[in-house]
């Protein structure tokens, strides 16, 4: 068991610049979460996936946001045309639905947009 | 709406000086209950849940604690390796509305030697 790993750890972009943000759950968990994490902050939700399938999005959600999970197992976050706004720590959490509900995060990927 | 309120925002403590942390919590039907403990720069590094009232974790120096309101994180004898943001969630709705975890702010815990 390895953990959730994120890459790249950090991302430093001009605004309007599209990134992309990839995360590896903890191997055969099912379920996949994405939050974002402002400095004093707790972690804010923004989407949700059981397998392939994302079942929750925040209304937060930007339509800059997209997410995809294809194969069920890596996921992908990509934030197009940026703004300041979006600098932030996104983190990613996976757990194995039926074996309690604690998810287990990644470190993140730390973005500054200038 | 359901949120979780946590006090104090930071605590300064000598080593050895025994406190607790508090988490407030209103929701539509608690799933459960979780405490992680988050070091600067790195993801959330889960600690403890609790899913019912009365229920009681511990962990080395941890204790955590529920009712139907609140949860607490009680530090004993803590040491300068404790220091870190604590950080409370709950997930909540009924029928598995929903698998979201909303987060506190946290308390930042300062443990000096």
């Amino acid at each position: 068991d390895t953990g959730v790993s994120q890459n790249p750890r950090h991302k430093i972009t001009k605004r309007g610049q599209n990134v992309t943000f990839r995360c590896d759950p903890i191997s055969e968990h099912n379920r996949l979460y994405w939050y974002r994490q402002t400095l004093g902050q707790g972690p804010e939700f923004l989407t949700y996936f059981q397998n392939e399938a994302q079942l929750e999005k925040s209304r937060l959600l930007s339509d800059r946001f997209s997410a995809e999970r294809p194969k069920g197992s890596f996921s992908t976050l990509e934030i197009q045309r940026t703004e300041q706004g979006d600098s932030a720590m996104y983190l990613c959490a996976s757990t194995l639905s039926g074996s309690g509900y604690e998810q287990y995060f990644g470190p993140g990927t730390r973005l500054t947009v200038t | 709406e359901d949120q979780v309120t946590q006090s104090p925002e930071a605590l300064r403590l000598q080593e050895g000086e025994s406190s607790s942390l508090n988490c407030s919590y209103t929701v539509s039907g608690l799933r459960g209950l979780f405490w992680y403990r988050q070091d600067p720069g790195k993801g959330p590094e889960f600690l403890f849940t609790l899913y019912s009232a009365g229920e009681e974790k511990e962990k080395e120096r941890l204790k955590a604690t529920l009712t139907k309101k609140e949860s607490f994180l009680h530090i004993t004898a803590p040491k300068p390796e404790d220091s870190a943001t604590y950080l409370c969630a709950v997930q909540a709705g009924y029928g598995g509305a929903t698998n979201k975890l909303i987060f506190g702010t946290g308390t930042l815990l300062a443990v000096q030697p």
